[in-house]
């Protein structure tokens, strides 16, 4: 059965703190890894991972997988209160679908 | 730049009553993933349909159903209402080939 593991399960820092999410993964016919940002609704794209050890950025965040250890770490530096959200890591299959963790709760405080 | 359009946007309805949900994919988009998802939990996966066939199938329950139509629009069929069927149900859409999914704002359902 897919599994898909986030942790940790909540996170509170203060503004300007780095921090490290982390997913690992058992997915049959993997074909990708996708994060996503949820706030009130829609989950909103961050990141698609195909290779490993190529690392992604878009400003401040910053995402990477191991397909051989079946892991994904995204990071966000400099963390601002606007990144409070929920994080979600979702391998897909090979029909395209994803299978969603659990996500990471991050509160970011002033 | 357009995108997933969900309605409606909230629906209230009683047990047992019927209740049906549109999503509308990104235009050239031809893959649509239904998703439910309960309070505080991560979304689960229910359907999912390619150039109108159903493509993928998970944990969607028997008095559920959908469809995807000829403009790749696609409804969620959902009959027999229960109040654990109180969720968000999210529509997502991708083009073959490309492997983001893209989703819409969800429906709100409550059954009372």
């Amino acid at each position: 059965e897919d599994k898909v593991v986030q942790s940790p399960l909540s996170l509170v820092v203060h503004e300007g703190d780095t921090v490290t999410l982390n997913c690992s993964y058992e997915v049959t016919n993997f074909r990708s890894l996708l994060w996503y940002k949820q706030e009130k609704k829609a989950p909103t794209f961050l990141f698609m991972l195909t290779s490993s050890g190529i690392e992604k950025k878009s400003g401040r965040l910053s995402s990477i997988l191991d397909k051989k250890e079946l892991f994904s770490i995204l990071n966000i530096t400099a963390t601002q209160t606007g990144d409070s959200a929920v994080y979600l890591c979702a391998p897909t299959s090979n029909t395209g679908k994803l299978i969603f963790g659990q996500g990471t709760t991050l509160q970011v405080k002033p | 730049a357009a995108g997933v359009i969900q309605s409606p946007r909230h629906l209230i309805k009683e047990k047992r009553e019927t209740a049906t949900l549109k999503c509308y994919p990104i235009p050239r988009h031809d893959t649509v993933y239904w998703y439910q998802q309960g309070p505080g939990q991560d979304p689960q996966f229910l359907i999912s349909f390619y150039e109108k066939m159903q493509s993928d199938k998970g944990s969607i329950p028997d008095r559920f159903s959908a469809q995807q139509f000829s403009d790749y629009h696609s409804e969620l069929n959902m009959s027999s209402l229960e109040l654990g069927d109180s969720a968000l149900y999210f529509c997502a859409s991708r083009r073959t080939g490309e492997g983001k999914l893209f989703f819409g704002s969800g429906t709100q359902l409550s059954v009372l």
